[in-house]
């Protein structure tokens, strides 16, 4: 596609409950990266995705998180037993190889756990 | 570890007003500089980079020069206009121990141009 687009771009769920949030890198960029943008912490790498796997899951807040990348595309951050302080806004980015400097980000998806 | 600090925000400039964010780095390697803005509504574009002590970056009118020995990076405009008012994020690229390039930011400056 255009560009780096993420779904769904606002989510609100409860306390305790689980949610997916989609990324769908630019086509053809192997290397695919979450971030969380949250008001207290700025922003925060996550996870880093070389095709489909993920050689480096340090940046994950808890063992609640978890992400998953199929096809060397499309990936999915699951966060499981939601707490309120996962409320930030999400954001996804891509580049064309994975020692390609310039990443390319998603508009993100802004969650809020009630 | 890699660490960015810049300087807090909001900054409330008028139009044709002249720009600086402040940006130091603390960092371990050999990293790249990046200023991203996040104009409202919108998600992060790169707005300009610079990959070695000395480069300077620029883009839109924007300029930043990379000083290594005062191990910073900071954001000029020489006359700003109403569609800068965004969050400029200033960030630092490099190769994690795993071998991913990671991105480390700055918590972000709010810039409002009011005409």
């Amino acid at each position: 596609g255009a560009g780096v687009s993420q779904s769904p771009s606002n989510k609100v769920t409860e306390k305790g409950k689980d949610v997916e949030l989609r990324c769908d890198p630019i086509s053809g960029h192997t290397a695919l990266y979450w971030y969380r943008q949250s008001l207290g912490q700025g922003l925060e790498f996550l996870i880093y995705f070389q095709g489909n796997s993920a050689p480096d899951k340090s940046g994950l807040p808890s063992d609640r998180f978890s992400a998953e990348r199929t096809g060397g595309s499309v990936s999915t951050l699951t966060i499981q037993r939601t707490q309120q302080e996962d409320s930030a806004v999400y954001l996804c980015a891509s580049s064309l190889v994975w020692r390609e400097e310039t990443q390319y980000f998603g508009p993100g998806t802004r969650l809020l756990v009630l | 570890g890699n660490s960015v600090t810049q300087m807090e925000g909001p900054v409330t400039l008028s139009e044709e007003a002249f720009l600086t964010i402040n940006c130091t780095y603390t960092a371990t390697g050999y990293p790249s500089l990046f200023w991203y803005v996040q104009y409202p509504g919108e998600g992060l574009q790169l707005l300009l980079k610079a990959t070695k002590a000395d480069d300077k970056g620029s883009n839109k009118g924007f300029e930043a020069t990379y000083r290594k020995e005062t191990t910073s990076f900071h954001l000029e405009k020489g006359s700003v206009q109403v569609s800068d008012s965004a969050v400029y994020f200033c960030a630092l690229g490099d190769y994690s121990g795993a071998g991913s390039y990671q991105l480390t930011f700055g918590k972000g400056t709010k810039l409002s141009v009011i005409p």
